[in-house]
């Protein structure tokens, strides 16, 4: 069983379009944090949220914690190409520094 | 700073051979992590180090050894490949300062094949 379920798997856009991708869990999370990868590489971290409810916003990226800490979401406004790229969510229980990452969210956004 | 270097890139093993990954950080951090990631299933956690001294298993540690050399080195040993075995391997690294919990710094990872 994944404890992090991350939709859709795969997502394939034009420039320009919107997107959100989803993270979901039945248990609560003391924090979560989306990382990006892109091909060959490994993953970099964009954002952790902590707080129930929180919103942050990384230049055309929002990340959303949700009220009940179980979920999380991230939004991007007019994609780029740049923004190719694997998505990954991942979240930490109770006094654990131990994250488990979901499997993720493939991007392709064509010009 | 190089941040978390592993080697090698790439390696290509026979069922039954060994082989040790290395990686090494230079960000004086306390934590160490082995993943290895396949294709749909995520990062899973093989091994980790809260620190020097100490190791702990992960989500799937079976086929795998490791050791924390000292406190910048952390390999990843394979004493008998197999083909299940065959994936890429990401070495990580964070502070811990205890906080809502650190940034991981990834390595840019190991593609082993086993055939």
């Amino acid at each position: 069983t994944q404890l992090l379920e991350q939709s859709p798997q795969f997502l394939s856009i034009q420039e320009g379009e919107n997107l959100t991708v989803y993270c979901n869990s039945s248990s609560v999370f003391s924090s979560l944090q989306w990382y990006r990868q892109e091909p060959g590489e490994g993953p970099v971290l964009l954002v952790t949220v902590v707080t129930g409810g929180e919103v942050k916003k990384l230049k055309r990226l929002t990340f959303q914690f949700g009220d009940a800490r179980k979920d999380s979401s991230l939004h991007i406004t007019a994609a780029q190409p740049g923004d190719t790229g694997l998505y990954l969510c991942a979240g930490a229980k109770g006094g654990s520094y131990i994250p488990t990452f979901g499997r993720g969210t493939s991007l392709i956004v064509h010009p | 700073n190089a941040g978390v270097t592993q080697t090698p890139k790439f390696q290509v093993l026979k069922t039954g051979q060994s082989m040790t990954l290395q990686c090494a950080q230079d960000m004086n951090h306390n934590s160490m992590y082995w993943y290895r990631q396949d294709p749909g299933m995520g990062l899973r956690l093989i091994y980790y180090s809260a620190s020097e001294g100490t190791t702990d298993k992960g989500e799937v540690p079976n086929g795998y050894n490791v050791s924390r050399l000292n406190k910048r080195e952390f390999s990843l040993r394979l004493e008998s490949a197999a083909p299940s075995q065959t994936s890429v391997y990401f070495c990580a690294s964070s502070e811990t300062s205890g906080g809502p919990w650190d940034e991981q710094f990834f390595g840019p990872g190991t593609r082993l094949t086993v055939l």
